[in-house]
């Protein structure tokens, strides 16, 4: 099945620890994205990437860091610089070009224990 | 920097209804735009995208149309189910996706 996987569905971080996020695509998008979700907040811009060795910030790229060393993986980690790292983490895709559609992953939930 | 309004944040509707789920967006300049639906705990699911240059989009019960210049968008839900019952979500595309933050729908039976 062609998709966007996202592991692990949870996570649970101690204080002071770096945790990274897994997303894997076989669709074949050069495009892809991680998107933080928070309580009564629309999504909000990690980073995102749209070619192999290039990545760019987002709106809240503090506390997170990327590496886009193949076209199908964009793993997201969160350092202990970020200091409210609870969320819902969800990861997109889609073709080049910024009149494609748009897919997601099912994301992982993290919690700061 | 572009700001995009979902209203109502809620809605509760009897099995059967129409509806109609509004999304507001303040710069027209965009490529397109996408409605998802998000049920609790679980990621995007697409519904519809609509290009900058098409005024709606349908999908069985589904029907999104698209107002660039006003900056406007509804999704329309003919004969709700309890189904339907989830988080809907619209994003217009620029460089980057911008999201609203939902309309949360219940369809009672």
């Amino acid at each position: 099945d062609g998709g966007i996987t996202q592991s692990p569905k949870y996570l649970f971080r101690k204080e002071g620890q770096n945790v990274t996020l897994s997303c894997e695509q076989n669709l074949n998008h050069d495009a892809m994205y991680w998107y933080r979700q928070d309580p009564g907040q629309g999504l909000r811009l990690i980073y995102y990437s749209q070619i192999v060795n290039d990545f760019q910030k987002g709106d809240i790229a503090e506390g997170y860091s990327v590496s886009r060393e193949k076209k199908e993986s964009f793993p997201l980690t969160v350092t202990s610089a970020q200091k409210n790292p609870t969320a819902f983490y969800l990861c997109a895709s889609r073709q080049q070009g910024l009149n494609t559609e748009a897919f997601f992953g099912q994301g992982t939930r993290l919690t700061v224990v | 920097k572009q700001e995009v309004t979902q209203i109502p944040a809620a809605l509760s509707v009897p099995e059967g209804e129409n509806l109609v789920l509004n999304c507001s967006f303040t710069d027209s300049a965009i490529y397109n735009l996408q409605w998802f639906r998000q049920d609790p705990g679980k990621g995007l699911t697409s519904l519809l995208l609509i290009q900058s240059s098409q005024r709606e989009q349908t999908s069985g019960r589904l029907n999104a149309s698209l107002d660039k210049s006003s900056g406007r968008s509804t999704l329309y839900i003919a004969a709700s189910q309890p189904g339907d019952s989830a988080t809907y979500l619209c994003a217009v595309s620029g460089n980057q996706f911008y999201f609203g933050t939902g309309t949360s729908l219940t369809v009672i039976p």
